[in-house]
C-alpha cells in the first residue's frame, strides 16, 4: 500500500507555543490530504480537508485560525496548532488519497503526532 | 449524530476461530466502505475496502460483507491470528469524495 509519513512522531510543548506537524506522502502524489484528530478511546474524528493549492476545508467546529493547514506540494501538507493549550493535547494523524482496490481512491494514514501541551 | 456505529467496543477470539466485527451506519448515501486496523499511538491501516455495487469482498483472511438493505456489514478474519489484535475501525463515504466517516472502534483479543 501507499506510504504516508508524520514528523514529529511525538511532541510536548509549552502552553502558547506553536506546534507544526509534517505529514508526507512518500511514495505517489496526493492532492487531498486529510487531517485528523482521535482522544483516548474515541473514533478518528475529520478536522479539515487539505488541498494542494488552495485553502482547506474545516469541518464544523474546528476554528480555521487555530489549525493553520499548508498543502504547499503534492507530497507535503502541514497543520500548525497556534498558541496551544492543554486541550489541545490529543493524537493527530494524517491521509491522503491513493488508488485503492476496485478502481477507488482509498486513504491511506500516516503513523500520527502525539501532542502534549503543559 | 454518530452516523456509522460499531455497537461492541470489544471482542475476544481464540486463536484459530473466526472474528466477527459488525458495523451499521444511518446514511443512506454512503456507497463505499472500508475496514482500517489500528495499533495504539500509530495510525490506521488500510484493510480492505466495498463498494455498494457489490455484497462481499474477500482478500486472504480478510472478507467483508455488505448488507445494504440493513445497513450493515462485517469484517470476518479467518483463522484469527494473536497479530490480529488491535482496534479495528469501519468507515463510510459518499461518492468520490473520500471523505470518509468513522465509527468508533472494536478493540479486538485473538487469545491463545
Amino acid at each position: 500500500g501507499a506510504v504516508v509519513s508524520q514528523h514529529p512522531s511525538r511532541v510536548i510543548c509549552k502552553s502558547g507555543t506553536s506546534v507544526k506537524i509534517e505529514c508526507r506522502s512518500l511514495d505517489f502524489q496526493a492532492t487531498t490530504m486529510f487531517w485528523y484528530r482521535q482522544f483516548p478511546k474515541q473514533s478518528l474524528m475529520l478536522m479539515a480537508t487539505s488541498n494542494e493549492g488552495s485553502k482547506a476545508t474545516y469541518e464544523q467546529g474546528v476554528e480555521k485560525d487555530k489549525f493553520l493547514i499548508n498543502h504547499a506540494s503534492l507530497t507535503l501538507s502541514t497543520l500548525t496548532v497556534t498558541s496551544a493549550h492543554p486541550e489541545d493535547s490529543s493524537f493527530y494523524i494524517c491521509s491522503a488519497r491513493a488508488p485503492g482496490g476496485g478502481g477507488r481512491e482509498t486513504q491511506y494514514f500516516g503513523p500520527g503526532t502525539r501532542l502534549l501541551v503543559l | 449524530d454518530q452516523q456509522v456505529k460499531q455497537n461492541s467496543p470489544s471482542l475476544s477470539v481464540q486463536e484459530g476461530r473466526i472474528s466477527i466485527l459488525n458495523c451499521d451506519y444511518t446514511n443512506s448515501m454512503f456507497d463505499y466502505f472500508l475496514w482500517y486496523k489500528k495499533y495504539p499511538a500509530e495510525g490506521p491501516t488500510f484493510l480492505i475496502s466495498i463498494s455498494s455495487i457489490k455484497d462481499k469482498n474477500e482478500d486472504g483472511r480478510f472478507t467483508v460483507f455488505l448488507n445494504k438493505s440493513a445497513k450493515h456489514l462485517s469484517l470476518h478474519i479467518v483463522p484469527s491470528q494473536p497479530g490480529d489484535s488491535a482496534v479495528y475501525f469501519c468507515a463510510a463515504s459518499v461518492g468520490t469524495a473520500s471523505k470518509l466517516t468513522f465509527g468508533t472502534g472494536t478493540r479486538l483479543q485473538v487469545t491463545l
